[in-house]
């Protein structure tokens, strides 16, 4: 595609509901990451896919959060029985090169509001 | 650890001021230092920097790379109302972009 595509832009739920972001990036970036961003705060690394595997999760807050890549492409981000902390715009960026130096492009964000 | 450190946190300055927005950083494996300005939701791309003492420069904004002392700079001259926005430093280091926490800027007509 022409940019990275974020699925949904906008999310509410109730606490304890699962959640599914999706992130589709641009044609052909390898590197595929995850970020946070809370009210006010910069950005937070959750999680690094090289093609389908994950090199660096460290970034995961918990056990409810997981992710995965499919096709080297689209990626999911699944939050499991959401709390009202992890309210938040996630971000999903992609780059062309195995962690080389280069651009990071990112998508519009879902902003996730746990009521 | 690592980590990237943005000052200042926020400023405030009127059209046509020159600003200069700092990032220092201590991240292993430094491979290159990147500036994005976010206004509403997706930061866009500024500058990548990757050799000490080099000047980019893109119309009114240009930054600088010193990776002897770790740090770089973001300035900004004849500042304008749309120059308004979250600046942000992103360190790569192994293979993980690590984000400081941002310069807000507000240039008051």
């Amino acid at each position: 595609g022409a940019g990275v595509s974020q699925s949904p832009s906008n999310k509410v739920t109730e606490k304890g509901k699962d959640v599914e972001l999706r992130c589709d990036p641009i044609s052909g970036h390898t590197a595929l990451y995850w970020y946070r961003q809370s009210l006010g705060q910069g950005l937070e690394f959750l999680i690094y896919f090289q093609g389908n595997s994950a090199p660096d999760k460290s970034g995961l807050p918990s056990d409810r959060f997981s992710a995965e890549r499919t096709g080297g492409s689209v990626s999911t981000l699944t939050i499991q029985r959401t709390q009202q902390e992890d309210s938040a715009v996630y971000l999903c960026a992609s780059s062309l090169t195995r962690g080389e130096s280069g651009e990071l492009f990112f998508g519009e964000g879902s902003r996730l509001t746990v009521l | 650890e690592d980590k990237v450190v943005q000052s200042p946190l926020s400023l405030v300055v009127h059209e046509g001021d020159t600003v200069t927005l700092n990032c220092s950083y201590e991240v292993t494996n430094f491979r290159s230092l990147l500036w994005y300005k976010q206004e509403k939701k997706a930061p866009t791309f500024l500058f990548m920097l990757t050799s000490s003492g080099i000047e980019k420069k893109s119309g009114r904004l240009s930054s600088i790379l010193d990776k002897k002392e770790l740090f770089s700079i973001l300035n900004i001259t004849a500042t304008q109302t749309g120059d308004s926005a979250v600046y942000l430093c992103a360190v790569l280091g192994t293979y993980k972009y690590i984000f400081g926490t941002g310069t807000r800027l507000k240039v008051l007509a």
